[in-house]
């Protein structure tokens, strides 16, 4: 099976922040990747897909790239609704995993 | 307004059933492979099962293999995972999911989880 490793577990900053969290795959995945924002008690929500794809209707702050086994989701400017935990997935092969997750928290 | 409503979830002893279904609407089912992702307490998302769009691709996590089933009625736009010989590990927020495009693929459309709780 194929491993998602995020970093780091938990970000700390301020609005306004550019912000940046990794995500390793284990093995090559090209660029079958996903990303997701997840706040408390909510479902997730679809940001990125095909590791740089923006979702329709996903502010342009949020952006996403890398290929192969590394990745990266890019916030540009922090706003306080970005404060949430995000999670990347690999679609490339079956058993789908998702990464562990990134809490963004206020600092 | 595209649209998944999950049910059927609530307290179970271990080693019990349950079926939990997902009622789409807003969007052609049949057009759409399908997914169940669940969140443990306090952790991250688990991908559990995807179905292909006619029903005939099923895929599963190991975690599960053998004792969930998942199928999906499209004259009812209706996807469900039957659950049997439930542990408290299944112990969770049940998600179900519209796979963007094909059968691999991001999640765009959720639902908003059902609670199953394994407890004696």
């Amino acid at each position: 099976d194929i491993q998602m490793t995020q970093s780091p577990s938990t970000l700390s900053a301020s609005v306004g922040d550019r912000v940046t969290i990794t995500c390793r795959a284990s093995q090559n995945i090209i660029n079958l990747l996903a990303w997701y924002q997840q706040k408390p008690g909510k479902a997730p929500k679809f940001l990125i897909y095909k590791a740089s794809s923006l979702q329709s209707g996903v502010p342009s702050r949020f952006s996403g790239s890398g290929s192969g086994t590394e990745f990266t989701l890019t916030i540009s400017s922090l706003q306080p609704d970005d404060f949430a935990t995000y999670y990347c997935q690999q679609y490339f092969s079956y058993p789908i995993v998702f990464g562990q997750g990134t809490r963004l928290e206020i600092k | 307004e595209v649209q998944l409503l999950e049910s059927g979830g609530g307290l179970v002893q271990p080693g019990g059933s349950l079926r939990l279904s997902c009622a789409a609407s807003g969007f052609t089912f049949s057009s759409y492979a399908m997914s169940w992702v669940r969140q443990a307490p306090g952790k991250g998302l688990e991908w559990v099962s995807d179905v292909g769009g006619s029903g005939d691709r099923t895929f599963y996590a190991e975690s599960v293999k053998g004792r969930f089933t998942i199928s999906r009625d499209n004259s009812k736009n209706t996807l469900y995972l039957q659950m049997n010989s439930l542990r408290g590990e299944d112990t969770a927020v049940y998600y179900c999911a519209r796979v963007f495009r094909g059968l691999k693929d991001g999640f765009d459309i959720w639902g908003q989880g059902t609670v199953v709780t394994v407890s004696s």
